[in-house]
């Protein structure tokens, strides 16, 4: 298994547009959750979905939303791009949706810029 | 409010040193916490966490309820310890709560 999946690698947008990232859980993993990493900080609760369904949301405005597919796999859209939105979005993926030993598994991010 | 606190943006040591990484948290409950670590290149990862009160590549780390700390520590560093270490927080959701993140240098 190579582990969580994101594409793409890169992407550059500009002010305004939408965008949209993917992520791939490792095999057997139901759910995944998304985190945001500015520059110099550590990573930020976006969502997270379970089995299609959201079981959690972070403090992100409306322009985020993200939805999950039965096979598990995950979309995080962000709509009217701005600046502040440039970060390194990373996906983790785990069993279940808690409990102890629940490990999350981060895959290698999608670094986004916006101009 | 739910806060993990890393003090120290950076740390250079020499190797052989010790090493002590500082996390302090705030969470009304009992939560669980986590040290993540990311190498230059590749993807975070999880180093250690306090449930499992195991060694991990030399490190330990105990959680201090009374002082809500959670420390990261090393008898002796080692060059290939270099690397960006993230002290987590984990409530009753499956939601993880990171700090800003210490930079580790060991030097030769």
């Amino acid at each position: 298994d190579a582990g969580v999946t994101q594409s793409p690698t890169h992407l550059i947008k500009t002010r305004g547009q939408h965008v949209t990232l993917r992520c791939s859980p490792i095999s057997g993993h139901k759910s995944v959750s998304w985190y945001q990493q500015v520059l110099g900080q550590g990573p930020q609760f976006i969502f997270q979905y379970y089995e299609k369904e959201e079981r959690g949301r972070g403090n992100f405005p409306d322009r985020f939303s993200a939805r999950q597919f039965p096979n598990y796999s995950s979309e995080l859209n962000v709509n009217a791009l701005l600046l502040g939105d440039s970060a390194l979005y990373l996906c983790a993926s785990s069993l279940a949706t808690s409990g102890s030993g629940n490990e999350q598994f981060f895959g290698p991010g999608t670094r986004l810029t916006v101009l | 409010a739910q806060r993990v606190t890393q003090p120290e943006k950076l740390l250079s040591v020499f190797k052989g040193a010790p090493v002590e990484l500082k996390c302090n948290y705030s969470y009304s409950g009992s939560p669980e916490l986590f040290w993540y670590v990311q190498y230059s290149r590749q993807r975070l990862q999880l180093l250690l966490r306090h449930i499992s009160r195991e060694s991990i590549k030399g490190f330990t780390a105990d959680l201090n309820k009374g002082e809500t700390s959670f420390h990261l520590k090393k008898p002796f560093a080692q060059e290939e310890d270099s690397a960006m270490y993230y002290c987590a927080l984990r409530g009753n959701t499956d939601k993880l709560i990171f700090g800003t993140g210490t930079r580790l240098q060991v030097f030769p």
